[in-house]
């Protein structure tokens, strides 16, 4: 079965722009996750979405945001971007039968 | 609060040892532990996951053992090979992925 898209793989945006980044998970997975990596902070998360509802929400300031369409499919959006926010985007997908996260191989978006 | 943490946090050994990478958890109320490989600048690859009803996991060369009592993990890898390089990471749920910082495994020709 094909495993969790994410697209695009690199971007490079302008300090105060703003970016979306598309997450499709696993047919059937109606749960998707996102996290920030960086080298500094390792992986933190950011929110996870369940049959379009926000679920659980980490400590991001409200420039970040996502969202949830009815076909799971997922985007988070980061506006008025910082150098800070230079880092790899990784998504996860779940099903709630317990057997575990499955991760895209994440946008590695640059600020400059 | 679930805290994870993985030691050592770099390792580095000649091709064809057998070798171990621990992986503990503060709170012993996990519903499972999963097992994560990251090549550089890749995603995640899951290697592992062990239900907590389950003392261990194997696929191929890989054993990953589970003790929820002592709230530790192994990551057994058996005669290791260059391609193996790489950070690995363990996790465990709890309304989110709590995470370790991984263990930077070089495995010299």
């Amino acid at each position: 079965k094909a495993g969790v898209t994410q697209t695009p793989r690199y971007l490079i945006k302008t300090r105060g722009q703003q970016v979306t980044l598309s997450c499709s998970p696993i047919s059937g997975h109606r749960s998707v996750s996102w996290y920030q990596q960086t080298p500094g902070q390792g992986l933190q998360f950011l929110f996870e979405y369940f049959s379009e509802t926000q679920r659980n929400k980490g400590n991001f300031p409200g420039r970040f945001s996502g969202r949830q369409f009815s076909n799971s499919r997922s985007e988070m959006n980061v506006s008025t971007l910082e150098l800070g926010d230079s880092a790899l985007y990784l998504c996860a997908s779940s099903s709630p039968q317990g057997d575990g996260y499955t991760f895209g191989s994440g946008t590695r978006l640059t600020v400059v | 609060k679930q805290e994870v943490t993985q030691i050592p946090a770099a390792l580095s050994v000649p091709e064809g040892e057998n070798l171990v990478l621990n992986c503990s958890f503060t709170d012993s109320a996990i519903y499972n532990l999963q097992w994560f490989r990251q090549d550089p600048g890749k995603g995640l690859t899951s290697l592992l996951l062990i239900q907590s009803s389950q003392r261990e996991q194997t696929s191929g060369r890989l054993n990953a053992s589970l003790d929820k009592s002592s709230g530790r993990s192994t990551l057994y890898i058996a005669a290791s090979q260059p391609g193996d390089s790489a950070t690995y990471l363990c996790a465990v749920p709890q309304r989110k992925l709590i995470w370790g910082l991984g263990t930077s495994l070089a495995v010299n020709p």
